[in-house]
């Protein structure tokens, strides 16, 4: 089983909808991240989350919420869709109090906003 | 804020080939990482390097950090179509990365 899970895998929604895509881990990671990627533009981060009560805003959170339920669920909310939008997002994890940064990614949403 | 720029932006080899990618920052690297994405799925996790001088390499891949710790480059002997796919640097700190835009790598037999 995939230690770090992402539902749904492909999302097509219209201008304006809200949409919610979640992230599950059975890592044991404290932190967890979303990131979205463009093609030409790499992966940015958008929301990152040390623990349940510790939410940060990454370099391009405007449009986006995040919802931290428990340890092992990271949701990313779209609260009125745009088409620019548009992008594969990823949801990653990694443990804190090591001397470096690994992080563990899911398999990625691809959401399309028409 | 630091920023990583790779090159080439793209690459196509012949099986069998030798290539390399660099990923070069903006500001002094304290840890750099290397990350494989298959086309349209996530990211796995390659090496890390942190030291100036520092080389690590895994099965045919082999990564380096510049003594200066401002640029790494990413070497594949004798590439495999297995070796296809986007490989993206990422720097940072212990709280969070950045990324380079990737390299894409084709492989034909």
């Amino acid at each position: 089983d995939a230690d770090v899970t992402q539902t749904p895998r492909n999302r097509i929604t219209k201008t304006g909808k809200r949409i919610m895509l979640e992230c599950s881990q059975t890592k044991g990671h404290d932190r967890m991240y979303w990131y979205r990627q463009d093609p030409g533009l790499g992966l940015r981060l958008i929301y990152y989350s040390f623990d349940v009560k510790d939410i940060n805003k990454g370099e391009i959170s405007d449009g986006y919420s995040v919802s931290r339920q428990a340890q092992a669920k990271f949701s990313l909310s779209l609260e009125s869709a745009i088409p620019n939008q548009t992008a594969l997002y990823f949801c990653a994890t990694s443990l804190s109090g090591r001397d470096y940064n690994e992080q563990f990614f899911g398999p990625g949403t691809r959401l399309t906003v028409l | 804020s630091q920023e990583l720029e790779q090159s080439p932006q793209s690459l196509i080899v012949q099986e069998g080939k030798n290539l390399t990618i660099n990923c070069t920052s903006s500001k002094t690297l304290y840890g750099l990482y290397w990350y494989k994405q298959k086309y349209g799925e996530g990211l796995i996790f390659l090496m890390m390097l942190q030291k100036g001088g520092e080389e690590k390499s895994h099965e045919k891949i082999t990564a380096k950090l510049d003594e200066k710790k401002q640029q790494s480059s990413l070497h594949i002997t004798a590439s495999q179509p297995s070796h296809a796919g986007i490989y993206l640097c990422g720097a940072g700190n212990t709280d969070k990365l950045i990324f380079g835009t990737g390299t894409r790598l084709q492989v034909f037999p």
